[in-house]
């Protein structure tokens, strides 16, 4: 079982609708957890971090976290062609050594 | 607010050779982490360095070496090179305070090494 699970997708959206990626993780002590985006060929960029259950609001981006579940996801509202992109899940414990990532789930949205 | 800077951006080596890898973290950072990122997968961590030591390690051979300086900066080393160490190398930067981490970190351009 890989640490942190994401699908790879592609997932596919029509311009103006709700993205939603998921990921789970099998570590219970992780305290720590965030979303990145990456376009193709560039670098990962922060999007946004959670550290509590419950849900945080950034703009156009949720991030929803249950650690009972051992999930988190990302909701992408009002999905623009620009929010087309990988996202990736990482995963850290509260020490903050190391980030484990998944493998990133594809988002495409059409206009 | 200068952010995370690697170099070099693009690099090509041989099979056996030896490479070094650079990053300056962003401005007030003093925590750097390593990561090899290969095609379509999610970056794996190699290691961490703050106040100029290796905090913790990841599941890399100790082809893998790296060094912090006074002022933060970092260099990645890789010895003995193989054709799978062709990956995107990057670079992360964070702050850990005294009373409390921040756990965020952010990633610099990357460096793309290609080993033949």
């Amino acid at each position: 079982q890989k640490e942190v699970e994401q699908n790879s997708g592609p997932l596919s959206v029509p311009e103006g609708a709700i993205a939603s990626l998921n990921c789970t993780y099998s570590d219970r002590v992780s305290q720590s957890f965030f979303w990145y985006r990456q376009y193709s060929g560039k670098s990962p960029e922060l999007i946004m971090s959670i550290y509590s259950n419950g849900d945080k609001e950034d703009g156009r981006f949720t991030a929803q976290l249950n650690k009972a579940s051992q999930y988190v996801s990302l909701l992408i509202r009002d999905s623009q062609p620009s929010d087309s992109a990988t996202y990736l899940c990482a995963v850290s414990s509260n020490n903050n050594n190391d980030m484990r990532f998944g493998a990133g789930t594809r988002l495409t949205v059409k206009p | 607010d200068a952010g995370v800077t690697q170099s070099p951006t693009h690099l090509i080596k041989t099979r056996g050779q030896q490479v070094t890898l650079r990053c300056s973290p962003k401005s007030g950072h003093d925590t750097v982490s390593w990561y090899q990122q290969a095609l379509g997968q999610g970056p794996q961590f190699i290691f961490q360095y703050y106040e100029e030591e290796e905090r913790q390690r990841g599941n890399f051979p100790d082809r893998f070496s790296g060094h912090q300086f006074p002022n933060y900066s970092s260099e990645l080393n890789v010895n003995a090179l193989l054709l799978g160490d062709s990956a995107l190398y990057l670079c992360a930067s964070s702050l850990v305070y005294l009373a409390r981490s921040s756990y965020e970190q952010y990633f610099g351009p990357g460096t793309r090494l290609t080993v033949t």
